[in-house]
Order: structure tokens, then sequence, then C-alpha cells
């Protein structure tokens, strides 16, 4: 009963390196999401995922890319990270259309 | 531009009093309006609302949405320390959630 698991929980990255935060989802939801949440500017969506093999840019998607190759997993990549983007970021999933997003325990990450 | 607003930013209240939360919101496409309670790691879904003028309610927590004048409030009686948490709002466009900001509400015994 994992529901929505996000790997890793923490993370320091010096400025310029890369990273990629892993999203599990076990419940064969089709869209998944995924957010930053910083003081004061509550959850801003990145990227985003209707289904297998498709993404969509949302909000704030500079600086960042994303992959669905297989429809449980999806993931965000930092290519060079940037103080800017010291965050919380969450990731999401919902069935379709209509439906709430279930969402993952979250990923501090801190840029240095 | 969407947008999803609520009011007010933080709240803080005594334990055993009633408090209510606005969120309102100008999207294209709505679908759905929903709420969530954080409390410092993931977000954790309480209502969503798709009628208006039908409560939803759950315990001592209930909402309400008026898709003419474009808002919810979610409403809280009796609040509980363990209330005391972020409550976010987000409408839901077809493919996408926006967010509120989310209210910080402090209870104290």
């Amino acid at each position: 009963n994992a529901g929505v698991t996000q790997t890793p929980k923490f993370r320091v990255l010096k400025t310029g390196q890369s990273m990629t935060l892993l999203c599990a989802q076990d419940m064969n939801h089709e869209y998944m999401y995924w957010y930053r949440q910083d003081p004061g500017m509550g959850l801003r969506l990145i990227h985003y995922s209707v289904g297998e093999g498709t993404t969509a840019k949302g909000e704030v998607p500079d600086g960042y890319n994303v992959s669905r190759l297989k429809k449980q997993n999806f993931l965000l990549g930092l290519e060079s990270a940037a103080p800017s983007q010291t965050s919380v970021y969450f990731c999401a999933s919902s069935y379709y259309a209509v439906t709430e997003a279930f969402f993952g325990q979250g990923t501090r990450l801190t840029v240095v | 531009e969407d947008k999803v607003v609520q009011s007010p930013l933080s709240l803080v209240v005594h334990e055993g009093d009633t408090v209510t939360l606005n969120c309102s919101y100008e999207v294209t496409n709505f679908r759905s309006l929903l709420w969530y309670k954080q409390e410092k790691k993931a977000p954790t879904f309480l209502f969503m609302l798709t009628s208006s003028g039908i409560e939803k309610k759950s315990g001592r927590l209930s909402s309400i949405l008026d898709k003419k004048e474009l808002f919810s409030i979610l409403n809280i009686t009796a609040t509980q320390t363990g209330d005391s948490a972020v409550y976010l709002c987000a409408s839901y466009t077809g493919n996408q959630f926006y967010f509120g900001t989310g209210t910080s509400l402090t209870v104290i015994p």
C-alpha cells in the first residue's frame, strides 16, 4: 500500500551539479505531476504527464526536464542546479479528470 | 491567467472556536475544487466539490462550493490542536491542479 513514493527525501547539491528525482506510484494512475513548494508561494506546477510517454509544461518549467517512460514512474531532472531551485518538491498522481491528487512525502532539495 | 486565492493567510484561534477558510478561483475549464490539509509533509485530501450548494461534511469539517460567485469555504467547528496545519485549496481544470498559497491555522490549547 505504498501510494506515491519519492526518492530521495533530502539532497544537498552544489551549484551546477545535476540530479534526478524519482516518483513512483502503484495506483495505476494516468496523470502525474511535479510541484515545487516555496514559502508564501504555495504549490506551483513544474511539469505534468497525462499518460505514459507524454509530458507537458506547467507554470514554472524552466531549468527542469521530465520523462515518463513507464506509466508508474515520473522523473524530474535538474541539469545544472541553481540556488533558486532550493525548494521542497512534491510529486502527485491522479486517476483521471475530476479525481483527487495523491501526494508523495516530498523531497527537500538545497542548492548551495 | 488562472489563479486561486485563499484568505486569510494565517489564523490563530483557541480550542473550541469555529473557523471559516475562504477560497476564490478564476480558472478556465473549471472541473472541481479541492481542499487539502498539510502538516509538515505531504498534503492530504479532505474534500472535492463539483456542484454548487451541496455541502460536503466529514466530522467537524465541512465545505461548500458556489460556482456562480467562484468561491468555496471550509468550515471547522470545535477546533482542536490537531487541526493546526496549512489548508490548501486547489482548482482542477482537467489536466492541472492550481493551488492557492494556503491558510495557516494555529489552534492554541
